[in-house]
């Protein structure tokens, strides 16, 4: 079991730029959930797939921010156009049914200048 | 009101103690509930979970669960320096849709 993998580790960009990062949930898991963490909030939940379908978006920030999940093994958030407020260590979790635990990916480092 | 309150801390016991943390948590209708250690610069990896009233135990860790009063509560026995960390409670609540709330966290650091 390789765990979930997400890439890249880190990432710095300039306000403005786009940010795409990319998430391989474990094999077999339904759900995939996408939680941001920082100091001041802690993790935050963004948006969680259920069978590769959106479920709820309510916690992405604003119209910036978007998922997808095309297939079972493959998840993108994007930030379009990305501010350095968005700076943060982006989680990609997933399960296999709920309530069941979360498994947490390693997160990517996000900062943008 | 946050749906998950955890004391920041930051909790400092010495090794071999019994390091107590604690979560409440706001909707009655949370079903299931999570402790996550998080090393700094790691992601949080499950550490317990409970769903049913009173104690459940796993090594040196007990999770103590109560509906009534809304609380969680984690207890490590014999702490280690290596227990240093950051603690995160995890709440399922089903009526919103199977969303997980988390803590911000509690830090713990085991003084050897």
């Amino acid at each position: 079991d390789a765990g979930v993998i997400q890439s890249p580790r880190h990432e710095v960009t300039e306000m403005g730029q786009e940010v795409t990062l990319r998430c391989k949930p474990i094999s077999g898991h339904d759900y995939l959930f996408w939680y941001r963490q920082t100091m001041m909030r802690g993790l935050e939940l963004l948006i969680y797939f259920n069978n590769n379908v959106p479920i709820d978006d309510s916690g992405m920030p604003e119209d910036r921010f978007s998922a997808k999940m095309p297939n079972a093994s493959f998840s993108t958030l994007k930030i379009q156009p990305s501010e350095p407020r968005d700076s943060a260590v982006y989680f990609c979790a997933s399960s296999l049914g709920l309530p069941r635990p979360l498994h947490f990916g390693n997160g990517t480092r996000l900062t943008v200048t | 009101q946050k749906e998950v309150e955890q004391n920041s801390g930051p909790l400092s016991v010495p090794e071999g103690a019994i390091a107590s943390l604690n979560c409440t948590y706001s909707d009655r209708g949370s079903q299931s509930f999570f402790w996550y250690r998080q090393y700094s610069g790691k992601s949080p990896e499950l550490i317990m979970f409970i769903y049913s009233n009173g104690d459940k135990e796993d090594g040196r860790f007990t999770a103590q669960l109560n509906k009534a009063s809304q609380y969680v509560s984690l207890l490590i026995r014999d702490s280690q320096p290596s227990d240093s960390a950051t603690y995160l409670c995890a709440v399922e609540i089903s009526n919103t849709g199977n969303q997980f709330y988390f803590g911000t966290g509690t830090s713990l650091t085991v003084i050897p």
